[in-house]
Formats: C-alpha cells, structure tokens, sequence
C-alpha cells in the first residue's frame, strides 16, 4: 500500500482555520484520498474523501495538488470539539482495498 | 440515524481466559470490519467480512476468531488472552458502495486482559 506522511502534531487556535497536510509521493492512479479523524475515547470517524479534484461537505474541505502527491485537509473554523487525531489514508478504490491503514496521523490541539 | 454497536463496552478478564465481542451494524450494511487499538497506537485492521464471508484479514492472531451471522451481526472470540491483547476493539460497518464505502465505527469496546 502507498504510504503516507504527516506531522506528528498541529496546534491551531479556536475559531481560526487549520491546514492539516498529508504527502504520499508514492499514490497510484486509482488510490483514493480519505481522511478519517479520532476524537477522544471515541472510535474512527470519516471526514472526507476525494480523488482527484477538491472536495468540500459540511465538515471540511480536501485540496489536492495537481500531481496528487500531497493533499490537505481544510477546516475552516475550528472549535474546541475538532480536537483529535486526524489520519490521512490511501484507498485503492472504493472496492478494491476495504481495509483502513492507519498510518501516524496528526494529534491536532485546539487553543481556546 | 442508527449508529453501529458494541458490547459489552468493557471487558475484564484474566489470562488465559476467553472473550466474546459483538458487533451489531447500521441497518442495511453488509460489511463488517474489527480494529484493534493498543495503548497510545493507531487501530489496526484485524479482519473483515461481506455477506457473511471473510473478505481481508490482518495480523489477526490464530488465537482469535471472528464470523458473521445471518442477521449481519459479528462476533470476535479471542482464547488464551494474553496481557498483551488488553486494547480497545473496534467494530466498523459499511455498505458496499462503487462511490464512498464509507465505515462507520462504533464506540469501542475495552478488554482488559490481568
């Protein structure tokens, strides 16, 4: 499976936007880009997900490079609840990879 | 909106004892998958299952076993539990969608292993 990097922590202050950053120079052309994110004592939770072009829902946004080696998880206004640990994962199409590996993500603290 | 469960929540055994985990999932989906999350680690995908059938596993020990049932539900058996198996289980569920096979997980189940 193609792999992915990121920091190991980020710290942002409530009500400002955060970037979350995510390489994986080794992605193939029919790898998808989810993120998935971990709250406290709570299980996995899927944010977004895209492929190709830049995503948006009600909870964030993706921006893909243009060669797709790297992407970048947007929250626009974080608050005190967007505290957790936010993993950045390479599906190779929906069907062909169920599992989720999780990799290293980035623990994000929010300062009120 | 139904989400998928867990039980028990928490689970205290001895070693070299045995444990059951169950997993219900969301209504209408048909992929079930378990993770296993130690101590300050990321969850790692054990195995799953579509329709009933295995369909991934991972660096799921011989000692454990899982199935799922006609009704969609999962159960993860584990036998001569170790102190090294003391983690949080998670269970995830999914429908086997072209578009987003989205997984939904559930809230955990802590096994405590003395």
């Amino acid at each position: 499976d193609a792999k992915t990097t990121q920091p190991n922590s980020m710290e942002s202050n409530e009500e400002e936007p955060v970037h979350l950053p995510c390489n994986h120079s080794t992605i193939s052309g029919t790898d998808y880009i989810h993120w998935y994110r971990q709250l406290p004592s709570q299980g996995p939770e899927y944010v977004i997900h895209g492929l190709t072009s830049n995503v948006n829902n009600r909870m964030a946004s993706l921006a893909i490079a243009e060669d797709r080696k790297s992407s970048t998880l947007i929250l626009h206004r974080a608050t005190l609840r967007d505290a957790a640990v936010y993993y950045c994962i390479l599906r190779d199409r929906p069907f062909g990879n169920e599992k989720l590996t999780f990799g290293t993500g980035t623990r994000l603290t929010i300062i009120p | 909106a139904a989400g998928v469960i867990q039980s028990p929540r928490h689970l205290i055994k001895e070693k070299r004892e045995t444990a059951t985990l169950k997993c219900y999932p969301i209504p209408r989906h048909d992929t079930v998958y378990w993770y296993q999350q130690g101590p300050g680690q990321d969850p790692q995908f054990l195995i799953s299952f579509y329709e009933k059938m295995q369909s991934d596993k991972g660096s799921i020990p011989d000692r454990f076993s899982a199935q799922q049932f006609s009704d969609y539900h999962s159960e993860l058996n584990m036998s001569s539990l170790e102190l090294g198996d003391s983690a949080l289980y998670f269970c995830a569920s999914s429908f086997r969608d072209y578009l987003t096979d989205t997984q939904y997980f559930g809230p955990g189940t802590r096994l405590t292993v003395l």
